[in-house]
């Protein structure tokens, strides 16, 4: 059963426009939540991240929001840069369980000229 | 700091083959994990570790044996290949394993693993 859900496989935005990449849970217990960036032959790398005590993180030209009531997040990109064009996972954590990330299936993003 | 580091990069096996892909890291992190990567699937947990000596399984861990002798390494065997462990394997690496604070984790550059 999934418990982190991204339902967008890909998702294609022209250059200086925003990218919107959405990802749902079930699990009102999930505490921590990630953003991890991946490009081809390499390993994913963290992007951002936010505590359920908050509802936005910015960091430059990523922000993400977190909605609790609705269990869902998002991350923002603004101005989308060609060099952002990769897999965008997202990732969750659990208290209680120790470090150990819940991670959905990925959403292709790619900007365009 | 090299960070995680992963080898062999890539891999060919013959069903039944046995391996051990390696994985270490240097920045004294407390928790490790193994995932592997396949089409449309995302990242899924195979095993994780909270500290030297301490292993447990994660969602697949079937095929597949841990150990963590020391803070620095977390092998990852295949007892008999299969084609269906055909994937890429990524180790990860965090410093927090308390109940609070943050979990990012680092991954390693990933073992791409084809079993004919």
């Amino acid at each position: 059963d999934q418990q982190v859900k991204q339902n967008s496989p890909s998702l294609s935005v022209q250059e200086g426009r925003i990218s919107i990449l959405n990802c749902d849970y079930t699990n009102s217990m999930f505490d921590y939540f990630l953003w991890y960036k991946k490009y081809p032959a390499e390993g994913p790398t963290f992007l951002i991240s936010i505590s359920s005590i908050k509802d936005k993180n910015e960091d430059g030209r990523f922000t993400v929001f977190l909605n609790k009531s609705a269990k869902h997040l998002s991350l923002h990109i603004v101005p989308s840069q060609p060099g952002d064009s990769a897999v965008y996972f997202c990732a969750i954590n659990r208290g209680s369980t120790l470090g150990r990330l819940y991670f959905g299936r990925g959403t292709q993003l790619t900007v365009w000229p | 700091n090299a960070g995680v580091t992963q080898t062999p990069k890539f891999q060919v096996l013959k069903t039944g083959q046995s391996m051990t892909l390696q994985c270490a890291q240097d920045m004294n992190h407390e928790y490790m994990s193994w995932y592997r990567q396949d089409p449309g699937m995302g990242l899924r947990l195979i095993h994780y570790s909270v500290g030297a000596g301490i292993t447990d399984q994660g969602e697949v861990p079937n095929g597949y044996n841990v150990s963590r002798s020391t803070t620095e390494d977390f092998p990852l065997r295949l007892l008999s290949a299969a084609p269906s462990q055909t994937s890429v394997y990524f180790c990860a690496s965090s410093y927090s394993v308390t109940g609070t604070g943050n979990y990012e984790q680092y991954f390693g550059p990933g073992t791409r693993l084809t079993v004919t």
